[in-house]
């Protein structure tokens, strides 16, 4: 079946503009993931959802960052006033639910995000 | 907070040498443990995951891992490494018991193949 898929997989903008990145699970997988990956580093997460509430928003970095999931399948990550600091890769997961076990959480390919 | 230490962020071996790994936790709680693979733009790809039963646990790719409670590790080995194992491999972990799943990566390691 289809993977986890995010859109676009590059993203090139100017500082202080907003961006949306999309995120499409797996079909059937109620918990969705996103982390973020900043050059020579590990995945950090931002966020989760637990259907359509984000059930641990702890991982944003401030309130420029905000991610919906409105029909419980595909989220968008914004981010408002791009910053330099925001060039990463993000990263979207999602799994079955975490409730169950050490669920495997599967990976997209990643939105490359920069910011002149 | 979860912390997770990848000792050597560059791994070098000639093709068909031993492949090792290192990755430590920090919890006094043994967490739940993977091993992903990310290969040059994709996402990242399960290797393998310890969750209670075997303290050895075997992946995809001839990979294993074992999980060593005394020394709070998850060492990732693979008897004879193969060109197409060059990649970046990430040790995470997850607490156990919670439903929020969110998982804590290492920094990476870079393992390059040599013929």
């Amino acid at each position: 079946g289809a993977g986890v898929s995010q859109t676009p997989s590059n993203k090139v903008t100017e500082k202080g503009k907003y961006v949306e990145l999309r995120c499409d699970p797996i079909s059937g997988h109620t918990a969705l993931y996103w982390y973020r990956q900043s050059l020579g580093q590990g995945p950090e997460f931002l966020i989760y959802f637990q259907g359509t509430g984000a059930a641990d928003d702890s991982g944003l970095p401030n309130d420029r960052f905000f991610a919906v999931r409105p029909e419980g399948s595909v989220s968008t990550l914004k981010i408002q006033r791009t910053e330099r600091g925001d060039s990463a890769v993000y990263l979207c997961a999602s799994s079955l639910a975490p409730g169950q076990g050490p669920d495997t959480q599967y990976f997209g390919p990643g939105t490359r995000l920069t910011v002149l | 907070a979860q912390s997770v230490t990848q000792l050597g962020s560059h791994v070098s071996v000639s093709e068909g040498a031993l492949v090792l790994l290192r990755c430590n936790y920090s919890s006094s709680v043994p967490p739940y443990l993977f091993w992903y693979v990310q290969y040059p733009n994709q996402g990242l790809q399960l290797l393998l995951k310890y969750t209670s039963a075997a303290t050895l646990v075997k992946g995809i790719n001839g990979f294993e891992a074992e999980f060593k409670k005394s020394e709070t590790s998850f060492h990732l080995t693979k008897p004879s490494a193969h060109m197409s194992d060059a990649a970046e491999y990430f040790c995470a972990v997850r607490d156990r018991g919670s439903t929020l799943g969110r998982l804590y990566f290492g920094r990476g390691t870079q393992l390059t193949v040599w013929p």
